[in-house]
């Protein structure tokens, strides 16, 4: 119950695409879910977060989306570019359990 | 901008050998955690700590584990015994508090190989 399901586990996106990427929760006591950016050699950064009280948060090019209902929540980069080349992690908290998905690789080309 | 620090950047031990790796959090947060991520894999919680207690922890933060806060600024994690297995990118991070919302902000890790 304490796992987060992440999908795709790579994604190839063309410059100017949207990248997507869904997560899915089972414990109902979450209720903090961040997106980590990681790059090669580098430790896990905050991107973006949201609580389970509004649907939808976006900063800047970074969207995440948010539903309650199904337990499921996504991160969209609208015009992808080379430089969000990266591997990107859902997670979620209940305030005492921090747990991250397995990360999806993607690569945006020029 | 203030942020964490890990070192040593790599550790090569022999297996059977004892590790010690050190983190300074930022200077004004209370909690800190370890994450260990095997290469390619998720990051996986290990341990969090409070107060100078242990806050939580996982089921790989066995008994070959400890951490400690020897003084005002590190935070160390020791592995006792080291096996194969415990090859991985080790990350240390902080926040300002606990609880829902808790931004963590990660330091850039130390990858430990265990030959």
């Amino acid at each position: 119950q304490q796992q987060v399901k992440q999908s795709p586990q790579s994604l190839i996106v063309q410059k100017g695409g949207i990248s997507i990427i869904n997560c899915a929760y089972e414990n109902t006591a979450f209720d903090y879910f961040p997106w980590y950016q990681q790059f090669p050699g580098k430790g896990p950064a905050l991107l973006i977060a949201i609580r389970p009280d509004v649907s939808e948060k976006k900063e800047g090019r970074f969207t995440i989306s948010f539903n309650k209902s199904a337990k499921q929540f996504s991160l969209h980069i609208m015009d992808s570019q080379p430089g969000d080349s990266a591997t990107y992690f859902c997670a979620a908290s209940d305030g005492q359990n921090f747990v991250f998905g397995p990360g999806t690789r993607l690569s945006v080309l020029p | 901008e203030p942020e964490v620090t890990q070192t040593p950047s790599h550790q090569v031990t022999q297996m059977g050998q004892e590790v010690i790796l050190r983190c300074v959090p930022i200077s004004n947060h209370l909690y800190f955690y370890w994450y260990r991520q095997i290469l390619g894999q998720k990051v996986e919680f290990l341990v969090s700590f409070y107060n100078n207690e242990i806050s939580e922890k996982s089921e790989i933060f066995d008994d070959q584990f400890s951490v400690e806060r020897p003084d005002g600024s590190n935070f160390t994690l020791k592995i006792r015994s080291t096996k194969l297995e415990d090859s991985a990118m080790y990350f240390c991070a902080s926040s300002r508090r606990a609880g829902s919302y808790n931004e963590q902000f990660f330091g850039p890790g130390t990858r430990l190989t265990v030959l």
